[in-house]
């Protein structure tokens, strides 16, 4: 039971490049959300879904899309990378609307 | 606007040295508080949730409680491994703009257990 995966662990990018960040979950959890993690920073929502074929903007989705075909998956595309893309980036479950979050271990992404 | 604050931002303890971490928070209202703990290198880690003023919960060295302001994370008798950034999230009974069921983070207390 390997919970929630994300995949690279690390990733350097050139401005102007885009990459997929990939999540998969294996606890059958209906919602999945995408946080970014800044220095000195509370984790803001990016994007969220509450079920296969349902997604929603969080606070700060500029520059991101999602998609969420199936239910293990909730994978996050980033468009034309920026500098102020340069983050950690984690994904989350959560088995109902109220109940914890649980994390994956992150993406550390740089773009120069 | 829905606000959490927590302090210290950076707390260094000697193993033993029982102290408190402080959350307070500023929403409408509130759905449940959260407490993580966060490992370098690593995501959150769920410890406890907390849901109405007076709950108590507690799990090997570590106690939370809840006010209608604020939350604390006591230690009591810390070890080394306790080591990490611990991370306090709220969740309003109403997101605005949309975001169902966000968490508001805080920024996390850092905190450091010598041994």
């Amino acid at each position: 039971n390997a919970g929630v995966t994300q995949t690279p662990k690390f990733r350097i990018l050139k401005i102007g490049q885009s990459m997929t960040l990939q999540c998969a979950q294996d606890m059958n959890h209906n919602y999945m959300y995408w946080y970014r993690q800044d220095p000195g920073m509370g984790l803001k929502l990016i994007y969220y879904s509450v079920g296969a074929g349902i997604t929603d903007k969080g606070e700060v989705p500029n520059g991101y899309n999602v998609s969420r075909s199936t239910t293990e998956d909730f994978p996050l595309r980033l468009e034309l990378a920026a500098p102020s893309q340069t983050s950690v980036y984690f994904c989350a479950t959560r088995q109902g609307l109220y109940s914890p979050l649980h994390f994956g271990n992150g993406t550390r992404l740089t773009v120069t | 606007e829905d606000q959490v604050t927590q302090s210290p931002e950076a707390l260094r303890l000697q193993e033993g040295e029982s102290s408190s971490l402080n959350c307070s928070y500023t929403v409408s209202g509130l759905r449940g508080l959260f407490w993580y703990r966060q490992d370098p290198g690593k995501g959150p880690e769920f410890l406890f949730t907390l849901y109405s003023a007076g709950e108590e919960k507690e799990k090997e060295r570590l106690k939370a409680t809840l006010t209608k302001k604020e939350s604390f994370l006591h230690i009591t008798a810390p070890k080394p491994e306790d080591s990490a950034t611990y991370l306090c999230a709220v969740q309003p009974t109403m997101n605005y703009g949309g975001s169902q069921g966000n968490l508001i983070f805080g920024k996390g207390t850092k905190l450091s257990v010598k041994p």
